[in-house]
């Protein structure tokens, strides 16, 4: 069975750095494409960032572009999103999907960007 | 790409049919997904590549759209279907998602 499991949210100041984690099993981890998406709390869903299975190519939404970094450690069967210079608009539930059609999510984890 | 979606949302009854529309600002070919959300919860893979359902959703959910114009319809509303649905295009990068037509009871 897949299973996704997002970690490393919390409270951060204003400019300050978080790095996510996602722990994926129940599948080959090295054969998808992976994804993170995020959610302001009461709004929509926004695609923030995804990765090739090899981590040869790397895509973000403009708003994040300089700011994160998505990775992976294929051997930990792990997901990564670094994010710094943080601000109050990357509060939200931050999920990790798997694929381009985003078959299986995790259950998020929740950043807050507050002084 | 931009999506819209119409409605914004809807009020209806168990048993009805209930259709949602998604538009691109350009084309897209079949490069579309469905989502359901549910309060609390992760979203739910529906429909990819604009008409196939994934697997283990209710046949009573179809997709069909090709280019710009995309539809989600429910063929018979059930009571565990009162939801937020998203689309969202995978052709180019950054991908995106519709803003979601919330789906809840009259």
């Amino acid at each position: 069975e897949v299973h996704l499991v997002e970690s490393g949210g919390g409270l951060v100041q204003p400019g300050g750095s978080l790095r996510l984690s996602c722990a994926a099993s129940g599948f080959m981890f090295s054969n998808y494409w992976m994804t993170w998406v995020r959610q302001a709390p009461g709004k929509g869903l926004e695609w923030v960032a995804n990765i090739k299975e090899d981590g040869s190519q790397k895509y973000y939404v403009d708003s994040v572009k300089g700011r994160f970094t998505i990775s992976r450690d294929n051997a930990k069967n792990s997901l990564y999103l670094q994010m710094n210079n943080l601000s109050a608009e990357d509060t939200a539930l931050y999920y990790c999907a798997r694929y381009i059609w985003l078959d299986f999510w995790g259950q998020g984890t929740p950043v807050t960007v507050s002084s | 790409i931009q999506l819209t979606q119409s409605p914004s949302s809807l009020s209806a009854s168990v048993g009805d049919r209930v259709t949602i529309t998604c538009r691109a600002s350009q084309d897209i070919s079949n490069f579309l997904a469905w989502y359901q959300q549910k309060p609390g919860k992760a979203p739910k893979l529906l429909i990819y590549g604009a008409s196939l359902l994934q697997s283990g959703v209710p046949s009573r959910f179809s997709g069909s759209g090709s280019g710009t114009d995309f539809t989600l319809t429910i063929s018979s509303l059930d009571p565990e279907d009162f939801a937020i649905y998203y689309c969202q295009q995978v052709k180019t990068y950054p991908r995106s998602f519709g803003p979601g037509t919330k789906v809840d009871i009259k």
